[in-house]
């Protein structure tokens, strides 16, 4: 199966700082998403983004569908962005079936 | 409702009992998933449904885990003879079709087995 791989796998920021996720995959995708899992556990959509840019708020992201791998910026981090930031993929082999990378342990200090 | 609801959010049970978590997606969405959260890893696959069927079971993980999804809507993922291993977070997720379009999650249920 497809294989997703997140960088880093820990990250402690201070509050302001910028920081940049990073997903590679091993095949073609048609479905990304990234998630925002919080300290209760609860997954957060953040972004839809099997390929192109989007933006919201303080949060983009980028997909290269064609050089597999997805980016998250994080502007201006605050301290409410901690948590783990997923990296999820579904290719046409595998209707139905999102793949999470293992994810992104952040940490945002005041 | 305004999201994918899961209950219970919590269950305690012991070795060998039988469990049912329900999870009611959000209204309109036809595909709806289970997955399953252990400690430190990312959410692993273990069926979808596509309308009433089970269009993909292949992650579950032995036939002591089977799940319903009788009138299209609310599913129910059922466990028997539950062992200390099954202990971890479902995740239920709904889309509004499988081949297009973002999944959205429950808040999860959690389970322990004592």
């Amino acid at each position: 199966g497809i294989q997703v791989e997140q960088s880093p796998p820990d990250l402690i920021l201070q509050e302001g700082a910028n920081s940049t996720l990073r997903c590679n995959f091993s095949d073609s995708v048609n479905n990304l998403q990234w998630f925002h899992q919080n300290p209760w556990g609860q997954l957060i959509n953040l972004f839809y983004i099997p390929s192109g840019t989007k933006q919201n708020g303080r949060l983009s992201a980028t997909t290269v569908a064609t050089e597999r791998y997805s980016l998250l910026y994080i502007s201006s981090s605050q301290t409410t962005d901690s948590g783990v930031y997923f990296c999820a993929v579904m290719t046409t082999d595998s209707w139905g079936k999102l793949q999470f990378g293992a994810g992104t342990q952040v940490v945002v200090t005041p | 409702g305004a999201g994918v609801s899961q209950t219970p959010s919590n269950k305690v049970t012991e070795k060998g009992k039988y469990v049912e978590l329900r999870c009611d997606p959000i209204s309109g969405h036809t595909a709806l998933y289970w997955y399953r959260q252990s400690l430190g890893q990312g959410p692993e696959f273990l069926i979808y449904f596509q309308g009433t069927g089970a269009a993909d079971d292949s992650g579950l993980p032995n036939d002591r885990f089977f799940a319903v999804r009788p009138e299209g809507s609310v599913s129910t993922l059922k466990i028997q003879r539950t062992e200390r291993g099954d202990s971890a977070v479902y995740l239920c997720a709904s889309s509004p079709g499988t081949f297009t379009g973002e999944l959205f999650f429950g808040e999860g249920s959690r389970l322990t087995v004592l």
